[in-house]
């Protein structure tokens, strides 16, 4: 099976711009979850989706949304981009429970100027 | 507030050692937890996970311990070879299916 996908790997915005990262998970899964990494606060939960339907959120403001789409494809937003956003965005996708393993995709490096 | 932690944050080893990274948790309620290794410029890889109702878990050159009685799980690598460099971190899965990790440890293979 193919792992997760993450488009694109790099981004470079500017503050105030919006942006849109995608992610396509590992053929079966329906869940994806969303996380942010940076040096200073490591590996942070941003949310999770699972049929189309936001199952639990991180803290995170409401500028970080997301979506799922049909084919369990998820997208993640943020709006009104400021420098502290800058980081490593991660998706990771499982078959359904919170028991079961998350298989990360490569992550899409987000740098904003 | 409850957390994952890990004691260190770099670890040093000699080719061919065995390797020991240990976590921390304080959510009593936790009940899955999964080692990953991230390498420079990827994602995290899996590499293996235990389950509460268990104490010990055996992979390939890996061994997962789980103490619950003091919270703490460790991960152990036989015979460290240089591609086992890398950044290294627990995650729990609290029970409100989201999953904790910890600020993860730099092991560093010596040839």
């Amino acid at each position: 099976k193919a792992g997760v996908t993450q488009t694109p790997r790099y981004l470079i915005k500017t503050r105030g711009q919006q942006v849109t990262l995608s992610c396509s998970p590992i053929s079966g899964h329906r869940s994806v979850s969303w996380y942010q990494q940076t040096p200073g606060q490591g590996l942070q939960f941003l949310f999770e989706y699972f049929s189309e339907t936001q199952r639990n959120k991180g803290n995170f403001p409401g500028r970080f949304s997301g979506r799922q789409f049909s084919n369990s494809r998820s997208e993640m937003n943020v709006s009104t981009l400021e420098l502290g956003d800058s980081a490593l965005y991660l998706c990771a996708s499982r078959t359904s429970g919170y028991q079961e393993t998350q298989y990360f995709g490569p992550g899409t490096r987000l740098l904003v100027l | 507030g409850e957390s994952v932690g890990l004691h260190l944050p770099t670890l040093s080893v000699q080719e061919g050692d065995n390797s020991i990274i240990n976590c921390a948790y304080s959510n009593s309620a936790s009940d899955y937890f999964i080692w990953y290794k991230q390498e420079s410029g990827k994602g995290p890889q899996f590499i293996i996970d235990i389950r509460s109702n268990m104490d010990k878990r055996q992979g390939q050159r890996v061994t997962v311990l789980l103490n619950k009685t003091v919270k703490h799980l460790s991960l152990q690598i036989a015979a460290t070879q240089p591609g086992d460099s890398a950044v290294y971190f627990c995650a729990e899965n609290t029970g409100n299916n989201d999953m904790r990790f910890g600020a993860g440890t730099r092991l560093t293979v010596k040839p």
